[in-house]
């Protein structure tokens, strides 16, 4: 069974930088892409950003380009996102999500990311001085 | 940035209703849509995938379909568990979600 488990809340102040995990189980950590995924308080969903495992290639939102950083642990077959800077409108559950399709190697229209078939249960950063 | 727009935004029905939401996106993206639904308090939940293909084990009552810049998501007969909000998301070019689409017992 596909599990993703993900770290717990978080406060920070305005300024901080936040890293939250999310550490999957029950498939082949290398062979699907993950994104990450937020939803401010009551608000819809905003994708932020894709990683692959398998080579590491990200891809991500421009408006959280120079914030934003994604990276693997393929020995814990674990995701990080690192989003620095905070400011009060970052408070948001921030979800990790793994791509339904395979990696190919390549990124292409309906890859990079694909549809989302498995998600973490989400970690709440609340951002507040 | 491809935009994509979800009408209507709150929807009030009724089971055993058909219910349909639209979800037009600003530039052609062929059929890499998806349909998600997501409950208070829990992460979303493919339905959709490809604009038209059912997540194995999602019910036969939910169907999508679309082309281009126009995508649909039908619920043929609500049943109480199916009053949840619904997003569309295209994964043509990076990926963006629609604002959603509430669905509420009228």
């Amino acid at each position: 069974q596909v599990f993703l488990v993900q770290s717990g809340p978080e406060v920070k102040i305005p300024g901080a930088s936040v890293n939250v995990s999310c550490k999957t189980f029950g498939y082949t950590f290398s062979g699907h892409g993950l994104s990450w995924v937020r939803q401010a308080p009551g608000q819809g969903l905003e994708w932020m950003g894709w990683i692959s495992p398998y080579n590491g290639d990200t891809k991500s939102e421009q408006k959280f380009q120079g914030r934003l950083t994604l990276t693997t642990d393929t020995s814990t077959s674990t995701a990080y996102m690192e989003l620095r800077s905070l400011r009060s409108d970052d408070t948001a559950i921030y979800f990790c999500a793994r791509d339904k399709d395979s990696f190919l190697g390549y990124c292409s229209g309906g890859a990079c990311p694909s549809s989302l078939d498995f998600w973490g249960q989400g970690s709440l950063v609340t951002v507040s001085s | 940035d491809i935009q994509m727009t979800q009408s209507p935004s709150t929807q009030s029905a009724s089971v055993g209703d058909r219910v349909t939401i639209t979800c037009r996106a600003s530039q052609n993206i062929v059929t890499w849509l998806a349909w998600y639904q997501q409950k208070p308090g829990s992460a979303p939940k493919l339905l959709i995938y490809k604009t038209s293909n059912l997540v194995s084990g999602v019910p036969s009552r939910f169907s999508g379909s679309g082309f281009g810049t126009e995508f649909t998501l039908t619920i043929s007969s609500l049943q109480p568990d199916d009053f949840a909000t619904y997003y569309c998301q295209q994964y043509d070019h990076l990926s963006t979600f629609g604002q959603g689409t509430k669905l509420e017992i009228k």
